[in-house]
């Protein structure tokens, strides 16, 4: 089953404009990763942010936790047509050595 | 440097057959998970093993069957095959014990359709 769910599920945006997506998830976790995926390949790792950080940057990448709340955002900004992709949060929690996965965000950038 | 590969990029099969897919990890990494990934969905885990040694199963029946040789790489089987299992089958690949604390590397995947 899955993890959380991410939302929007699909989301359109401009070239350079923001594009912002939400993951929430159900248990306690170490840490939470964003990974893109291009046309239903391989999984790229963007970022690990753990669970005693609120707030990390890597690039054009901006993620947020709330443990309180159980829910992360990955911001992507200014951004640009190869950004078109599907973004999945990924949680690792105390009990588990794999990571569980939330159901994504498709994202595409209109050039 | 190579990164995860896997074998082969496609498959059909038939219902009822039996498939073996096939991934390599990159270098140095002893932990090798598979995934199965179904169209719309995020991808869900199967196992993971790390010297050689299960260290996790996810939710799949047992006609799901995995190993890992010496040299790290692994195989996943999967036996009596289902239309349902239809999907993308991903190997990752890390440094430590397990994806769940560290950065994963993964492979292309293979495109399993049954029909």
């Amino acid at each position: 089953s899955q993890q959380g769910e991410e939302d929007p599920q699909a989301l359109s945006i401009q070239e350079g404009e923001n594009a912002t997506m939400n993951c929430s998830y159900k248990t306690s976790i170490n840490n939470l990763q964003w990974y893109r995926q291009n046309s239903g390949r391989g999984l790229v790792h963007l970022i690990l942010i753990r669970s005693n950080e609120r707030e990390k940057h890597s690039g054009r990448l901006r993620v947020t936790l709330d443990t309180s709340k159980k829910s992360s955002s990955l911001l992507i900004t200014a951004s640009r047509a190869a950004d078109t992709a599907s973004y999945f949060c990924a949680t690792g929690d105390t009990g588990r050595r794999a990571l569980t996965f939330g159901s994504g965000t498709r994202l595409q950038v209109q050039p | 440097d190579a990164g995860v590969t896997q074998s082969p990029t496609h498959l059909i099969k038939t219902r009822g057959q039996q498939v073996t897919l096939r991934c390599s990890p990159i270098s140095g990494h002893k932990s090798v998970s598979w995934y199965q990934q179904v169209l719309g969905q995020g991808p869900q885990f199967i196992f993971q093993y790390y010297e050689k040694e299960e260290r996790g199963r996810g939710n799949f029946p047992d006609r799901f069957s995995a190993r890992q040789f010496p040299n790290y790489s692994s195989e996943l089987n999967v036996n009596a095959l289902l239309l349902g299992d239809s999907a993308l089958y991903l190997c990752a690949s890390s440094a430590g014990g397990g994806q769940a604390n560290t950065e994963a590397f993964f492979g292309q995947g293979t495109r399993l359709t049954v029909v």
